[in-house]
């Protein structure tokens, strides 16, 4: 069974501080993996898409790498505005069907 | 563009009673999909589109309906709710099926089933 494990669930940081959110996935036949932010009573909203390992995207503040088993986010000097839940999701090609499965999401906090 | 248009926004439903979802999108998206997200759960797809006239069923898709009439909507249908269906519900669109991941959102519905 595909499985999507985000790390840690909740991260305080003082604005300024780096660091990364982890997904790690278990999977066969990776299509794709994607990262979106989460505001508060708002729906997803898509990031970056990584393909293959070794790959890495970046966005202002934000650069997403991957490996074959897992996917970082890394926010470098976040401001209190990255503040948000990030989501991440694999693409799997199961049964000839394009499947997406979601993990359950970092809530990162920056403090001003 | 509007993007993805969810109505409505807040909604309370009374155990046994029936409603609609409505969702639209202007970009000319193949693909679309509704979501339920839950505490502590990942976002489980319901019921997805590939093309107009063509649905089919996702993860979780008991006590719901979808049809695909245009390219442009694609509605849910509570046929008759329950307190398990409480949730927020997420309706998204995407080019093509294989690009389901780059996805538009729509803003959600929270739905509550007392």
């Amino acid at each position: 069974e595909d499985q999507v494990t985000q790390s840690p669930e909740a991260l305080r940081l003082q604005e300024g501080e780096s660091s990364s959110l982890n997904c790690s996935y278990t999977v066969s036949g990776l299509r794709g993996l994607f990262w979106y932010r989460q505001d508060p009573g708002k729906g997803p909203e898509f990031l970056f898409t990584l393909y293959s390992a070794g790959e890495e995207k970046e966005k202002e503040r934000l650069k997403a790498t991957l490996t074959k088993k897992e996917s970082f986010l890394h926010i470098t000097a976040p401001k209190p505005e990255d503040s948000a839940t990030y989501l991440c999701a694999v693409q799997v090609l199961n049964f000839g069907n394009e499947k997406l499965t979601f993990g359950t999401g970092t809530r990162l906090t920056i403090i001003p | 563009n509007a993007g993805v248009t969810q109505t409505p926004k807040f909604q309370v439903l009374k155990t046994g009673q029936s409603m609609t979802l409505q969702c639209a999108q202007d970009m000319n998206h193949e693909y679309m999909s509704w979501y339920r997200q839950d505490p502590g759960m990942g976002l489980r797809l319901i019921h997805y589109s590939v093309g107009a006239g063509i649905t089919d069923q996702g993860e979780v898709p008991n006590g719901y309906n979808v049809s695909r009439s245009t390219t442009e909507d694609f509605p849910l249908r509570l046929l008759s709710a329950a307190p398990s269906q409480t949730s927020v519900y997420f309706c998204a669109s995407s080019y093509f099926p294989t690009r389901q991941g780059e996805a538009f959102f729509g803003q959600g519905t929270r739905l509550t089933v007392v």
